[in-house]
């Protein structure tokens, strides 16, 4: 059981857009704007895509964007591309004693 | 660039101890401002956090692994460890070496990651 909740599949045609949710607590996302997101392709290390919210890191697409209201984050990538098909996963800073937690990931496919 | 680069044994019987290094390339481990974690995944399954080390030896751990875990730093080598004691089947995976800044942020630097496979 994961601390954070996402959808376990999302889809979408290329050049759609698709918004990926990520759901904590007042403890978790809606207490810090320390919010992560990854991208995972098989048998590869994460890909940093989104921190702190809506920053990119250098080399991201700006395709890729990142929201948070209350206790929900979410990623929206724009112009879907057949290199976007992997998993995502969502993080948030938690405090001093849990630290970090993570979503379940979600199965993004590029039909 | 900077590169981080995970060793140690693949194989680990149940009730011993899980041993693994991370080599810092490109970069040194004592750069103000940066942690370096462990993070892990179970075959097919999501990522877990492991814990955190600054250079001075400052130590964060994830609590769920009711002090198992213990990360240690050798700045004259570049390199940090982990060890996790009394390993059972739920601690196989693919173990990552990261860097990031504060809060966790900016974790963009990770190992290929080795996989750790735990039985007898």
């Amino acid at each position: 059981q994961s601390a954070l909740t996402q959808p376990p599949s999302a889809s979408g045609s290329p050049g759609q857009s698709v918004t990926i949710s990520c759901t904590g607590t007042s403890s978790d996302i809606g207490g810090y704007n320390y919010v992560s997101w990854y991208q995972q392709h098989p048998g590869q290390a994460p890909k940093l895509m989104i921190y702190e919210v809506n920053k990119r890191p250098s080399g991201v697409p700006d395709r890729f964007s990142g929201s948070k209201s209350g206790n929900t984050a979410s990623l929206t990538v724009s112009g879907l591309q057949a290199e976007d098909d992997a998993d995502y996963y969502c993080s948030s800073y938690a405090g001093s004693n849990i630290h970090v937690v993570f979503g379940g990931g979600t199965k993004l496919t590029v039909l | 660039q900077l590169q981080l680069q995970e060793s140690g044994p693949g194989l680990v019987k149940p009730s011993e101890t899980l041993s693994l290094t991370c080599t810092v390339s490109g970069g040194s481990i004592t750069s103000s401002g940066y942690y370096w974690a462990w993070f892990r995944q179970p075959p097919g399954k999501g990522l877990e956090w492991t814990g955190s080390i600054y250079y001075n030896g400052i130590t964060y751990y994830n609590p769920s692994l009711k002090s198992r875990a213990t990360i240690s730093v050798d700045t004259s080598k570049n390199q940090f460890s982990l060890k996790l004691s009394s390993v059972t089947a739920a601690d196989t995976a693919v173990y990552y070496c990261v860097r990031h800044l504060r809060y966790f942020t900016l974790a963009s630097d990770w190992g290929q990651g080795t996989l750790v496979t735990v039985s007898s």
